[in-house]
């Protein structure tokens, strides 16, 4: 398994710009998510999906656009993007059946991306 | 609003000391807490969840507590190696949101030989 893989490792992008985070797992997770981690402000979660075609909001999703079509994947899409976005993202994923019992979250390599 | 504090940024201890790694969360009642590994350039490593209704979980040198009362809970690594330097992070989420993890802002630990 190759776990959660997240594409690409760096970007820069000029403000305005908009892209795509890449983001699949082959676990046959449920539940998918993206979070930014910026210094001194841990894991912000940024939206995420519990199956195909549901996703929902977390606590930092403006400027940020997300689609779940299938299970092993869940992009994150920057509209127009702006300084503040500059960030490390982390995608994740997890079972969230009632056989679970841990909810463990399994993290990507991150995206570390600059806009300038 | 729902808030998880780690009061240390930054930890220093000797080797073979135990480390205490505090978080403490207000206006929330979290179900499950969950602690995670991270090193640097890398996505955090789930080390041990415990529930709301167990008092301490174990693992190898790891013991998590989890105190309702005091609305926190304490990570212990006993006989630390350098090699457990990284930063730790806890995360609680509810029973009725369990897609909606909140993380603590982390602690570095640093194991010195």
């Amino acid at each position: 398994n190759a776990g959660v893989t997240q594409t690409p490792k760096f970007q820069v992008l000029k403000t305005g710009q908009s892209m795509t985070l890449q983001c699949a797992q082959d676990m046959n997770h449920e539940y998918m998510s993206w979070y930014r981690q910026d210094p001194g402000m841990g894991l912000r979660l940024i939206h995420y999906s519990v199956g195909a075609g549901i996703t929902d909001q977390g606590e930092v999703p403006n400027g940020y656009n997300v689609s779940r079509s299938t299970t092993e994947d869940f992009p994150l899409r920057l509209l127009s993007a702006a300084p503040s976005q500059t960030s490390v993202y982390f995608c994740a994923s997890s079972f969230i059946s009632p056989g679970s019992s841990s909810y463990e979250q399994y993290f990507g390599p991150g995206t570390r991306l600059t806009v300038t | 609003s729902q808030k998880i504090e780690q009061n240390s940024e930054a930890l220093n201890i000797q080797e073979g000391k135990t480390a205490t790694l505090t978080c403490n969360y207000t206006n929330y009642s979290p179900a499950y807490l969950q602690w995670y590994r991270q090193d640097p350039g890398r996505g955090p490593v789930f080390l041990l969840l415990i529930r709301e209704n167990e008092k301490e979980k174990r693992k190898e040198r790891l013991k998590v507590t989890f105190d309702t009362t005091l609305k926190q809970s304490l990570f212990h690594i006993t006989a630390s190696q350098p090699a457990d330097s990284a930063t730790y992070l806890c995360a609680c989420f509810s029973s009725g949101s369990a897609r909606q993890l909140t993380f603590g802002s982390g602690t570095q630990l640093t194991v010195l030989p």
